[in-house]
């Protein structure tokens, strides 16, 4: 498996909290993305970026914002969390971009009370 | 924007049978990829199709890439216990620019198999 981690693996938060998910990884790629995954929905996009402080939306990205200020570290952050973001939440990354391979990272169990 | 089906939801096998999930695209893509989640873990990737009508085969897996390259197919030969998971495919539209852009997800079959 490629070198991603990704903190916290669960949480739980109250409603209104906000919450910073972290994926770190070791193989030095530009490409790093947040997915969530839901029953019924597969994988959705949340925000993806490619290159230290380039970032762009996602198509679930209300409610979201992110940051990447090293090549191995993208931090997605729930503002204000609301019970509709209980998911569970999936770093991936890759060498070249979405026309190529994504490693993904274990995920994170976020669930929002 | 871009959506991309998958079918069936689910698919329950008896081990032996054969199994096939099928993707289709709104928009034309310039690749498609299949992943494979197993349950409680995360999405592997199996395969990319780049050529229009493109087939390739991984052992008993066999993926179809279609003419138009708007669909796409998995087929599993015999399955076994160790197939069971989530199937994904994975499209990337073919509207030019850079590929750093999004990867859209099918909502993926899963697999059951009974021994």
């Amino acid at each position: 498996d490629a070198g991603i981690t990704q903190s916290p693996r669960h949480k739980v938060t109250e409603t209104g909290t906000p919450v910073t998910l972290r994926c770190h990884q070791t193989e030095n790629h530009r490409y790093m993305y947040w997915y969530r995954q839901d029953p019924g929905h597969g994988l959705r996009l949340i925000h993806y970026s490619y290159g230290v402080k380039d970032t762009d939306k996602g198509e679930v990205s209300d409610g979201y914002s992110v940051s990447r200020s090293k090549t191995e570290d993208f931090l997605l952050t729930l503002e204000s969390a609301t019970s509709s973001q209980t998911s569970v939440y999936f770093c991936a990354i890759s060498e070249k971009g979405a026309g190529y391979e994504q490693y993904f990272g274990p995920g994170t169990r976020l669930t929002v009370t | 924007g871009q959506q991309v089906m998958q079918i069936p939801q689910y698919q329950h096998v008896q081990e032996g049978e054969d199994f096939t999930t099928y993707c289709n695209s709104s928009t034309t893509l310039s690749n498609i990829q299949w992943y494979k989640q197993r349950p409680g873990g995360h999405p592997v990737f199996l395969i990319q199709l780049v050529k229009s009508g493109e087939v390739k085969k991984q052992k008993r897996l066999t993926f179809q890439f279609g003419e138009a390259k708007k669909n796409s197919s998995l087929h599993i030969t015999a399955t076994q216990t160790t197939d069971v998971g989530t199937y994904f495919c994975a499209g990337v539209p073919n509207a030019g620019g850079t590929s750093y852009g999004k990867l859209t997800f099918g909502q993926g079959t899963i697999l059951t198999v009974h021994p």
